[in-house]
């Protein structure tokens, strides 16, 4: 299995408040890459990296913002957290954007009450 | 915008049994297209990836098609056993960085 670690694994927390979800790897690769899954929905893009620093927007960016200051990690703020925000999140990594496959972390499972 | 629809939603065979799940898109132009497995509280599992010139991928019992012109893609496995069950996801890359996906097909294989 890829060496992608997420953190916290479960969080519970009110509505207003600032949260930041954790992506760490050791594959020492490129690209990295946050989605949030919800029934009806699917798997979306919400930020990716493609370098310390370089970053970009994907599908559903509004209200999240992203960092990556270290080749193995990457952070997903939610500055103030509401309840559309509640929804699983998946970290993902991938040694190039074409035609290498993207591998997933195990997923934080966040809920804003 | 991309339009990944994965038939059926769900499916429930006996253990042993051949099957294939289906996955289309609406934009042809893609890089690749590949397949996904998740099991419950669980991340994604990549099986397959199928670059846009190939035709075909195999691994193990598995094996994934594509058709690009017609916009589908086909995952085949064969001999199917209770630990085959799980969802599994089609996702198609059209720009390279994002991964368009569908909605899963959940199979149950029983004993």
């Amino acid at each position: 299995d890829a060496g992608i670690t997420q953190s916290p694994r479960h969080k519970v927390t009110e509505t207003g408040t600032p949260v930041t979800l954790r992506c760490h790897q050791t594959e020492n690769h490129r690209y990295m890459y946050w989605y949030r899954q919800d029934p009806g929905h699917g798997l979306r893009l919400i930020h990716y990296s493609y370098g310390v620093k370089d970053t970009d927007k994907g599908e559903v960016s509004d209200g999240y913002s992203v960092s990556r200051s270290k080749t193995e990690d990457f952070l997903l703020t939610l500055e103030s957290a509401t309840s559309s925000q509640t929804s699983v999140y998946f970290c993902a990594i991938s040694e190039s954007w074409r035609n290498q496959p993207q591998h997933f972390g195990d997923g934080t499972r966040l809920s804003i009450l | 915008k991309q339009e990944v629809t994965q038939i059926p939603a769900a499916l429930s065979v006996p253990e042993g049994e051949n099957l294939v799940l289906n996955c289309s898109f609406t934009d042809s132009a893609i890089y690749n297209l590949q397949w996904f497995r998740q099991d419950p509280g669980k991340g994604l599992t990549s099986l397959l990836l199928i670059q846009s010139s190939q035709r075909e991928q195999t691994s193990g019992r598995l094996n994934a098609s594509l058709d690009k012109s017609s916009g589908r893609s086909t995952l085949y496995i064969a001999a199917s056993q209770p630990g085959d069950s799980a969802t599994y996801l089609c996702a198609v890359s059209n720009s390279g960085y994002a991964l368009n996906f569908g909605k899963g097909t959940s199979l149950l294989v029983t004993p």
